[in-house]
């Protein structure tokens, strides 16, 4: 079962940053915060992760609250092909192979 | 650079038919590798899971099976499909079992 809370749905501006939440309250000290997104139809995409501290790479920027009971991934200049389904995921950091999937937000970037 | 194949893209299967997906990976050894399905509207569930070759993980029980003959090649597969089958089945691999998986393109197998 996913351990993470994620809105359904969000809209964006076109070249605006793309903000989407996630809460996971329950997650453990040894958890990674990871996202995936799924265009329509493909297969999901890794984009970030992350423990404790805030993480960039060249697609996003994820930041994680001091109590990690909450992220945000952070697109920031969103383009029409950033259109997906943003998962973010909880997975333990050593043995585990699986990642649960919730329903993610679909991001819908507006021309 | 490593690439994740998976055939056939789209699949049309009768109830009760038997059902064989195949995935492989290319410019990586020994790479865990993973079958997840994503019915419609839903988010993906992870199926089986393999660390090597001969070993497979089976997450949910299914009437689907998998195996590993090789080490970058991983099946799927029925003997009787179900009605509930049907959805978008998903290859990944990962380098090790605490790294990032990467996904194949999927195949959406329906069944009628």
């Amino acid at each position: 079962d996913a351990k993470t809370t994620q809105p359904p749905s969000m809209d964006c501006a076109e070249g605006r940053a793309a903000n989407l939440p996630c809460n996971h309250s329950t997650i453990s000290g040894n958890e990674y915060v990871y996202w995936y997104r799924q265009i329509h139809s493909q297969g999901p995409q890794y984009i970030i992760h992350g423990l404790k501290n805030n993480e960039t790479n060249e697609m996003a920027s994820l930041i994680i609250t001091e109590d990690r009971k909450s992220s945000t991934l952070i697109l920031p200049h969103a383009t029409l092909r950033d259109t997906a389904v943003y998962y973010c995921i909880v997975r333990v950091a050593t043995g585990a192979n699986n990642l649960f999937f919730g329903t993610g937000t679909r991001l819908t970037v507006i021309p | 650079s490593q690439t994740i194949h998976q055939w056939p893209a789209t699949l049309v299967q009768p109830v009760g038919s038997p059902l064989s997906l195949e995935c492989t990976v290319e410019g990586t050894s020994n790479p865990n590798l993973y079958w997840y399905r994503q019915a419609a509207g839903r988010g993906l569930q992870l199926l089986f899971y393999s660390v090597g070759i001969g070993q497979i993980s089976s997450e949910v029980p299914q009437n689907l099976s998998a195996s590993r003959p090789q080490d970058r090649q991983f099946i799927l597969s029925s003997k009787k499909l179900l009605l509930s089958d049907s959805g978008f089945y998903l290859c990944a691999w990962s380098v090790h079992r605490d790294n990032e998986q990467f996904f194949g393109p999927g195949t959406r197998l329906t069944v009628l």
